[in-house]
């Protein structure tokens, strides 16, 4: 089945506690980007990359890193988490092509205390 | 810079009525559109896109969009509403300049009332 896939889906810890929130597609996508959703604020992209080793910051970059090492997978790193980190995060993952949508993923909810 | 705004954070209407959610784009350059849609504890799904060509767009489920140049709006309509059409509609907007910024509004959450 052609998916996107996060884990891990629920994950609470500790602030400064650096955790890695996987992400993997299987579909060959060029494009892949992680987004943020938080009420009232509708999703904002956090990092993107169009292909491998090419990344680039979104519109909330700041305490993320990204790294894209193979196609399939584009972990997303908090090094030092910190509260104003939790929410609920989406990898999502497209075809080359401005006509494509993206595939997201079923989500990574994050709190960090 | 491409922004989006969705009219109505919460939307009510009776199971049979016509559903309208509306969305306004700014974008310097001609945009692709899209709408999606969020189910409780679900990832988003793509219910429909504009990209070039026809302004009468058909999703999945019914609905479908109709893309308007002059008043920049890309409203989402169907016209008979299901309960099972309860949901967070997101609409998006991406420049076709190459890069990947892909910009959401802040949502509509809809409601049926049976």
């Amino acid at each position: 089945e052609a998916q996107v896939t996060q884990n891990p889906r629920y994950l609470i810890t500790v602030t400064g506690k650096k955790l890695t929130v996987t992400c993997s597609q299987n579909m060959n996508h060029e494009y892949m980007s992680w987004y943020r959703q938080d009420p009232g604020l509708g999703l904002r992209q956090i990092y993107y990359s169009m292909n491998v080793e090419v990344t680039d910051k979104g519109d909330v970059p700041e305490g993320y890193k990204v790294s894209r090492k193979e196609k399939r997978n584009f972990p997303l790193i908090l090094e030092s988490p910190s509260p104003n980190q939790t929410s609920l995060y989406f990898c999502a993952s497209r075809l080359t092509g401005g006509q494509t949508g993206y595939t997201f993923g079923s989500g990574t909810r994050l709190t960090v205390v | 810079a491409q922004s989006v705004t969705q009219l109505g954070s919460h939307v009510s209407v009776s199971e049979g009525a016509l559903v309208l959610l509306r969305c306004n784009y700014s974008s310097s350059v001609p945009p692709y559109l899209f709408w999606y849609v969020q189910y409780p504890n679900q990832g988003l799904q793509l219910l429909l896109k504009y990209t070039t060509g026809a302004t009468l767009v058909k999703g999945i489920n019914g609905f479908e969009a109709e893309f308007k140049k002059s008043e920049t709006s890309f409203h989402l309509t169907k016209p008979s509403a299901h309960m099972s059409d309860a949901a967070e509609y997101f609409c998006a907007v991406r420049t076709n300049f190459g890069n990947e910024k892909l910009t959401f509004g802040t949502g509509t959450r809809l409601t049926i009332i049976p």
